[in-house]
């Protein structure tokens, strides 16, 4: 098993430029989250998807969209990207049982993906 | 709203030396914590929970309700343990809010 895949592993854009970031996961994972990591922030959650079919806002959504495309990929995209934005990009998937979950189930992380925006 | 503080950006030990990684959080509830690690080159990925009362790699943590604390401790750390370390706090729907992170170096 592969685990949580991320595409591409480093990109360079220019402002105003949009690009997706793609993630897969081979677990038959339920939730899927896109987070950035910031120095001295930490991850913040961007977007989550709770299930397929569904997806809601985290705690810095803006500047981006998502798309859970089936219940293995999750892509994260820039319509014009910013310098803010420059960030390492992080996909984890977790098993997440329905019902009332709290933060039980251990999320598994992708790889990261380097954004820099010129 | 919830927070986890981890105050230190960098915890430089001796290799045996005794290591203490700080957290705190705020919550209104009953909380749900976690360590997660990320080794040099490798994925963030979990280190311990608090509901398991487990020791992984030498490495506990305490739940203090009283401080609001979850600090991660080792007794004689390694050199292997160098890691950015994160605090996590569980959030309903399954969602985790992670501190700032702390990166530790055990020197020889």
């Amino acid at each position: 098993n592969a685990g949580v895949t991320q595409t591409p592993k480093f990109q360079v854009l220019k402002t105003g430029q949009s690009m997706t970031l793609q993630c897969a996961q081979d677990m038959n994972h339920n939730s899927m989250y896109w987070y950035r990591q910031d120095p001295g922030m930490g991850l913040r959650l961007i977007y989550y998807s709770a299930s397929e079919g569904t997806t809601d806002k985290g705690e810095v959504p803006n500047g981006y969209n998502v798309s859970r495309l089936n219940k293995r990929e999750f892509s994260l995209r820039l319509e014009s990207a910013a310098p803010s934005q420059t960030s390492v990009y992080f996909c984890a998937s977790s098993l997440a049982r329905q019902g009332a979950q709290r933060g039980t189930d251990t999320q598994y992380f992708g790889p990261g993906t380097r954004l820099t925006v010129l | 709203a919830q927070r986890v503080t981890q105050p230190e950006k960098l915890l430089s030990v001796f290799k045996g030396a005794p290591v203490e990684l700080k957290c705190n959080y705020s919550y209104s509830g009953s909380p749900e914590l976690f360590w997660y690690v990320q080794y040099s080159r490798q994925r963030l990925q979990l280190l311990l929970r608090h509901i398991s009362r487990e020791s992984i790699k030498g490495f506990t943590a305490d739940l203090n309700k009283g401080e609001t604390s979850f600090h991660l401790k080792k007794p004689f750390a390694q050199e292997e343990d160098s890691a950015m370390y994160y605090c996590a706090l569980g959030e309903y729907g399954n969602k985790l809010v992670f501190g700032a992170g702390t990166i530790l170096r055990v020197k020889s």
